[in-house]
């Protein structure tokens, strides 16, 4: 089955220091999303690309987040400088929107990055 | 230090017997609907979608419901089996929105055997 993958899996790291989390979206995917998972908060979107184009970043601090599609086989999301509060799993998904009034698609998630912050 | 955080509804079937999970959702403008299921130190993985131009869909073990006049959507889940034991989510694309789904807290299902 094709997978969405993510890499690093775990990541311990010192407050002030960068953070790159990558993503391979699934061969063919044009919508890659970024979520951030937490126990306070749940599941919250951070942001989305079409077509890798940013669609809407509006989940995310602007300050020290940064997303990026390089191609169209690799998501990044960088941090910095990272912050305890930082600390959470960040997941990656990908989809298929058809056409352009027609988003209705599943997105399928990677295993996520486990990001500590200390 | 005690930890804070969201107490998930949780659900606790006998094994075989069938689950029924609830969600309210929030927006009426909503035209689809995704149910995923999480387990422990994974993704959230696909189980079944539904738009609002539908009442019913069934896969396979899986039925949701769709009932747009109250808002609330459920997951049925025949014959639970242990392997089912997850966290299960609701989400609700509110359309025209490029896509982007809003996710409930998550219902804890957990199967006895």
């Amino acid at each position: 089955d094709a997978r969405v993958t993510q890499t690093p899996r775990h990541k311990v790291t010192e407050m002030g220091q960068e953070v790159t989390m990558r993503c391979q979206p699934i061969l063919g995917h044009n919508t890659v999303f970024w979520y951030r998972q937490t126990m306070m908060q749940g599941l919250e979107l951070l942001a989305y690309f079409r077509n890798r184009a940013p669609l809407d970043d509006s989940g995310m601090p602007k300050d020290r987040f940064s997303a990026e599609m390089p191609d169209a086989t690799l998501a990044t999301l960088k941090i910095q400088p990272s912050e305890p509060r930082d600390s959470a799993v960040y997941f990656c998904a990908s989809g298929l929107g058809r056409q352009v009034l027609d988003f209705n698609q599943p997105q399928h998630f990677g295993d996520g990055t486990r990001l500590s912050i200390l | 230090g005690e930890s804070v955080g969201l107490h998930l509804p949780t659900l606790s079937v006998q094994e075989g017997d069938n689950s029924i999970i609830n969600c309210a959702y929030s927006n009426s403008a909503s035209d689809y609907f995704i149910w995923y299921k999480q387990e422990s130190g994974k993704g959230p993985q696909f189980i079944i979608d539904i738009r609002s131009n539908m009442d019913k869909r069934q896969g396979q073990r899986v039925t949701v419901l769709l009932n747009k006049t109250v808002k609330h959507l459920s997951l049925q889940i025949a014959a639970t089996q242990p392997g089912d034991s997850a966290v299960y989510f609701c989400a609700e694309n509110f359309g025209g929105q490029g896509g982007k789904l809003i996710f409930g807290q998550g219902t804890e299902l957990s199967v006895k055997p």
